[in-house]
């Protein structure tokens, strides 16, 4: 059974840093991956989606990693701003199934 | 941002008292999706369509069944609603399998 996990749960950052949000699967046959970004009672906006066949993807300050071999995704943002406080969720996508991690509640310190 | 819409946004009813939640799109999208998301669970996946008339089980299908009818419109229904499924349910829509998932603004349920 396929597992997402993300750790920390939560991250505290200083304005400006860069910083790295990790995710992890257990199962290596995926198809695609998605990270999403949720603000507080509000609905999951899509950031980046990494098809299986490409390493990375990049948004803006945004940058997104995937390798499959060892189970791993990294979603990198850089030089990191107040309006970034957000959950962030990964997914994997596998058939018709796709499983989410919990995701990591990230809070930028102004 | 993708075209979809959830109806109600905020729904408080009584144990069995039956519920349907709509999810409405104008994407004209393939596939669409009904999840929950509670603390500790993180977001679960519920019932799923592929075409009008095409649904399939999700992860914690138990207690709800799902209607499509046109393409624009998927329904969930609590036939006996319970505290359990006091939650927050999400609609999502895809073009295709395995393709990018689009989420609504979400409907929070309280069943007392």
């Amino acid at each position: 059974k396929q597992e997402v996990t993300q750790i920390p749960a939560a991250l505290s950052v200083p304005e400006g840093e860069n910083l790295v949000l990790n995710c992890s699967f257990t199962d290596s046959a995926i198809y695609n991956l998605q990270w999403f970004r949720q603000d507080p009672g509000k609905g999951l906006t899509s950031l980046l989606l990494i098809q299986s066949s490409q390493r990375e993807q990049t948004s803006g300050r945004l940058n997104a990693s995937l390798d499959k071999s060892s189970g791993r995704s990294t979603l990198y943002i850089a030089a990191s701003q107040p309006g970034d406080s957000a959950t962030y969720l990964c997914a994997v996508y596998r058939d018709d199934k796709i499983i989410f991690g919990k995701g990591t509640r990230l809070h930028i310190l102004p | 941002d993708a075209g979809i819409t959830q109806s109600p946004r905020h729904k408080v009813t009584e144990t069995g008292t039956p519920v349907t939640l709509r999810c409405h799109q104008t994407e004209n999208h393939r596939y669409m999706y009904w999840y929950r998301q509670d603390p500790g669970h993180g977001l679960r996946l519920i019932h799923y369509s592929y075409g009008v008339k095409d649904t399939d089980k999700g992860e914690v299908s138990d207690g709800y069944s799902v209607s499509r009818s046109k393409t624009e419109d998927f329904l969930l229904t609590l036939e006996s609603a319970t505290s359990s499924q006091t939650s927050v349910y999400f609609c999502a829509i895809s073009e295709s399998q395995n393709y990018e998932q689009y989420f609504g603004p979400g409907t929070r349920l309280t069943v007392t």
